[in-house]
């Protein structure tokens, strides 16, 4: 199947720092990638649909000016967590599909975050 | 009502054995169903999609009950390596609603 890598794949930071997380398709063209954050024992949260050349679009109750998200090509998304607290901690997956992404999502490994 | 809706389990079953999952969706006019299999502290992988016709694969079952909006997963002859949570998605207009999941334990 397809590959999508991520990278961290893990981060500890001081709170109050910026980590920026790269998710990448390694062998398609992605139009389109979402980013989920995933707490211990929860599922996959939507954060953002990201799409390439445009703005992303933002779930309800999640923060566009501290999560910010770049696609700037068709194999790279970031997401940035501004300013991290502890609260900020969690799982974050990013998925990539292509222009028929609702046959399928391929997701990343996954970066654990752990604001201290 | 949540959007997708799982029984967290745990199912404890013995090897060799045969469960069923089921998990239900809000959202009459989703065309997009998936399981997705979890292990601990990994990324979610896709198991399968599911048809209307519903679709086999080895000792894996999905199907889709559009009437009473739910998915199913079957899984025979449980192997201890099926242990994992596992994920439905429903797709839900340009995305995907996760369910929370249901823990599989398979022991021997």
């Amino acid at each position: 199947g397809a590959v999508v890598s991520q990278h961290p794949s893990r981060v500890i930071c001081k709170s109050g720092t910026s980590v920026k997380i790269e998710c990448r398709s390694l062998d398609f063209q992605a139009t389109t990638m979402f980013w989920y954050r995933q707490f211990p024992k929860q599922s996959l949260m939507l954060m953002a649909t990201s799409n390439e050349g445009s703005k992303a679009t933002y779930e309800q109750g999640v923060e566009k000016d501290k999560f910010l998200i770049n696609h700037a090509s068709l194999t790279l998304s970031t997401l940035t967590v501004t300013s991290a607290h502890p609260e900020d901690s969690s799982f974050y997956i990013c998925s990539a599909g292509d222009r028929a992404w609702q046959e399928t999502q391929y997701f990343g490994p996954g970066t654990r975050l752990l604001v201290l | 009502r949540k959007e997708v809706e799982q029984d967290p389990g745990p199912f404890n079953v013995p090897e060799g054995a045969t469960v069923a999952f089921n998990c239900t969706y809000s959202n009459s006019a989703s065309q997009s169903f998936f399981w997705y299999r979890q292990d601990c502290r990994k990324e979610p992988k896709l198991l399968m999609s599911v048809y209307s016709s519903g679709n086999e694969d080895g000792r894996f079952t999905a199907q889709l009950n559009r009437a009473s909006q739910y998915i199913s997963l079957l899984i025979r002859d449980s192997k201890l390596s099926d242990s994992a949570t596992y994920l439905c998605a429903v797709e839900y207009g340009n995305k995907l609603v996760f369910g929370a999941g249901t823990i599989l334990r398979v022991k021997s």
